[in-house]
């Protein structure tokens, strides 16, 4: 039960490199979501998809762009990485509450970046 | 806009004693969760809170909401070092959006 699985766990780039981080889901879950947590900020919504061919901006996407690939896989590109972008980026899933979900969120194990 | 306020940010506090954390919302809504974090580590789902007056504990953990005063609490009852961890509360707005805004945290450090 593999759940919410990111790659790669861990990466170092430096400034101007681009790269993408992966995600997938096997829990059937519509809604997908990408995070960043830095100290003192707590988690802080990048972009999210609803729903399989929708994507919309959360509270901090400048700098990132995502690609809803399938239900299941959900990336976050960097295209020009800066040091502002160091950070733990969390992704997770949910199904829609209703009356057979609670609508929770299901994190993966984190993605720790360091732009030099 | 939805904003979530969590304070205390850090609590430090003795084994055997009760504390509570509180969680703001800022925009009308009917789902709170709470999730714990270790150092280092992913989120746990704790509580799963959906209507108003909802009230869930597990061990020496209780998480009340209140949706007219949007606010949720997180009770602690005789604190053990175990529970030194991160907590966050999250809210999920009714617009239809989908999106789940996170507190800020609060850093729970237990002394034995």
């Amino acid at each position: 039960n593999a759940g919410v699985t990111q790659t790669p766990k861990f990466q170092v780039l430096k400034t101007g490199q681009s790269m993408t981080l992966q995600c997938a889901q096997d829990m059937n879950h519509n809604s997908m979501y990408w995070y960043r947590q830095d100290p003192g900020m707590g988690l802080r919504l990048i972009y999210y998809s609803a729903s399989e061919g929708t994507t919309d901006k959360g509270e901090v996407p400048n700098g990132y762009n995502v690609s809803r690939l399938n239900k299941r896989e959900f990336s976050l590109r960097l295209e020009s990485a800066a040091p502002s972008q160091t950070s733990v980026y969390f992704c997770a899933s949910s199904a829609l509450a209703g009356v057979w979900n609670t609508g929770e969120l299901f994190f993966g194990e984190g993605s720790r970046l360091t732009v030099l | 806009e939805l904003k979530v306020e969590q304070n205390p940010l850090f609590l430090s506090m003795q084994e055997g004693k009760n504390y509570t954390i509180y969680c703001n919302y800022s925009t009308t809504s009917d789902r709170l969760y709470w999730y714990r974090q270790d150092p280092g580590k992913s989120l746990e789902s704790l509580f799963v809170l959906l209507s108003n007056g909802a009230v869930k504990q597990e061990g020496r953990l209780m998480a009340s909401l209140d949706t007219k005063a949007r606010l949720s609490t997180l009770h602690i009852t005789a604190a053990v070092h175990d529970l030194s961890a991160t907590y966050f509360c999250a809210v999920v707005s009714t617009s239809g959006t989908y999106k789940y805004i996170f507190g800020t945290g609060t850093r729970l450090k237990v002394l034995a």
